[in-house]
């Protein structure tokens, strides 16, 4: 079956401009993750949904990052007035939603500020 | 506060040998364990995981061991393989919430 998807596979923004990057998660999947990796770090987590509610948003690094999810399913995350250290691959993992259910992860959307 | 470390950031193995990459973990409250693969511009490629009450899992070639009073676990890949060369990270995770991840190790097959 298909994985999880995420678009644009690039983005390329001035700073300043706002940013929408898209995941599909894998049918089914009622738990959806957010999570970056910045040049040279690790893996840093940005919001959890469950369902269409967002238990915990306590990785989203100030306001001008957003996240909404509809019909269980497409994410989407916002950026906006991006600045320069929000270059990073933006990561979506999906999973069954259960404890102990593994998050499988789709191929990252690489966001590049100038 | 890191919970979740992987203390060396490379590893160079002969092929045909066993890897051993390691990870430790501070919150006692964590209840799964997984191992990703990534290789570079690719998302995470879930490998094997375990459950806090088990100590062993084995899934092919790859062996995954959990030492909770030590709060260690450890991946053993035997044999190594060139395709084996990647980034392995280790993650912990309490219930259905996020994924807390150590900052990779950098797995070289050398043939």
């Amino acid at each position: 079956g298909a994985g999880v998807s995420q678009s644009p596979s690039n983005k390329v923004t001035e700073k300043g401009k706002d940013v929408e990057l898209r995941c599909d998660p894998i049918s089914g999947h009622t738990a959806l993750y957010w999570y970056r990796q910045r040049l040279g770090q690790g893996l840093e987590f940005l919001i959890y949904f469950q369902g269409n509610s967002a238990p915990d948003k306590s990785g989203l690094p100030s306001d001008r990052f957003s996240a909404e999810r509809t019909g269980e399913s497409v994410s989407t995350l916002t950026i906006q007035r991006t600045q320069q250290e929000d270059s990073a691959v933006y990561l979506c993992a999906s999973s069954l939603g259960g404890a102990q259910e593994t998050q499988y992860f789709g191929p990252g959307t690489r966001l590049l500020v100038l | 506060d890191q919970q979740v470390k992987q203390n060396s950031p490379s590893l160079s193995v002969q092929e045909g040998r066993i890897s051993i990459l390691n990870c430790d973990y501070t919150n006692s409250m964590f209840d799964y364990f997984l191992w990703y693969k990534k290789y570079p511009a690719e998302g995470p490629t879930f490998l094997i995981s375990i459950s806090s009450i088990k100590d062993k899992n084995e899934d092919g070639r790859f062996t995954v061991f959990l030492n909770k009073s030590a709060k260690h676990l450890s991946l053993h890949i035997v044999p190594s393989q060139p395709g084996d060369s990647a980034v392995y990270f280790c993650a912990a995770q309490k219930g259905a919430q996020k994924l807390v991840f150590g900052q990779g190790t950098r797995l070289t097959i050398n043939p």
